[in-house]
């Protein structure tokens, strides 16, 4: 089986700016969660889709926003991009429990 | 707040040795405890996880130890290898809340040939 396919792998933009990264889970997994990783804030949880609903969301503001399509794909979208953005982001997708994460996309806020 | 606690943030281990590597936990509802594995640049891998209806899990040289009642879990790796060098971190989530996980805050983990 193919694993999490994340894109783009590298962005960068500018404060301000808007972002929408992309996620392909695993062929079968119903449940895509989107995890934020710094190097300060370490692994943080933003939000989980199943069957296109919203079913668990972290401790991030409204910009940060989400989707899943019908195809179990999904989306995240970060408005009015801050410096504090960069960030490598991390989709997860499961069937059950056990979550397997795609590479990541490396967002570069300046 | 930090709802898992990591410990050590480094660790480095002689080949062969056994590399630990300790979490503690808050909250009473979590229930299933994975561990994952990143090298630079890549996505975390799902090493190995543990239920707390059970007190010891093991997988190869992997072998997870669960105290309930410390609220503490660790990472046993035996006869570390230096392909064994990575970030590791320790995971919980609560069983009937979908699939949020809380992470440590990792582990780098350097094995010396």
């Amino acid at each position: 089986k193919a694993g999490v396919t994340q894109t783009p792998r590298y962005l960068i933009k500018t404060r301000g700016q808007q972002v929408t990264l992309s996620c392909s889970p695993i062929s079968g997994h119903r449940s895509v969660s989107w995890y934020q990783q710094t190097p300060g804030q370490g692994l943080q949880f933003l939000f989980e889709y199943f069957s296109e609903t919203q079913r668990n969301k972290g401790n991030f503001p409204g910009r940060f926003s989400g989707r899943q399509f019908s195809n179990s794909r999904s989306e995240m979208n970060v408005s009015t991009l801050e410096l504090g953005d960069s960030a490598l982001y991390l989709c997860a997708s499961s069937l059950g429990l056990e979550q397997y994460f795609g590479p990541g996309t490396r967002l570069t806020v300046t | 707040q930090q709802q898992v606690k990591q410990s050590p943030q480094s660790l480095i281990v002689q080949k062969g040795g056994i590399s630990i590597i300790n979490c503690a936990y808050e909250n009473t509802a979590f229930d299933y405890f994975p561990w994952y594995q990143q090298f630079p640049g890549k996505g975390p891998a799902l090493l190995i996880a543990i239920r707390p209806d059970v007190s010891e899990k093991k997988e190869g040289r992997f072998t997870i130890s669960f105290n309930k009642s410390a609220k503490q879990f660790s990472l046993h790796i035996m006869d570390s290898q230096p392909g064994d060098s990575a970030t590791y971190f320790c995971a919980a989530t609560p069983n009937n809340a979908g699939n949020m996980l809380t992470f440590g805050g990792g582990t780098r983990l350097m094995v010396k040939p």
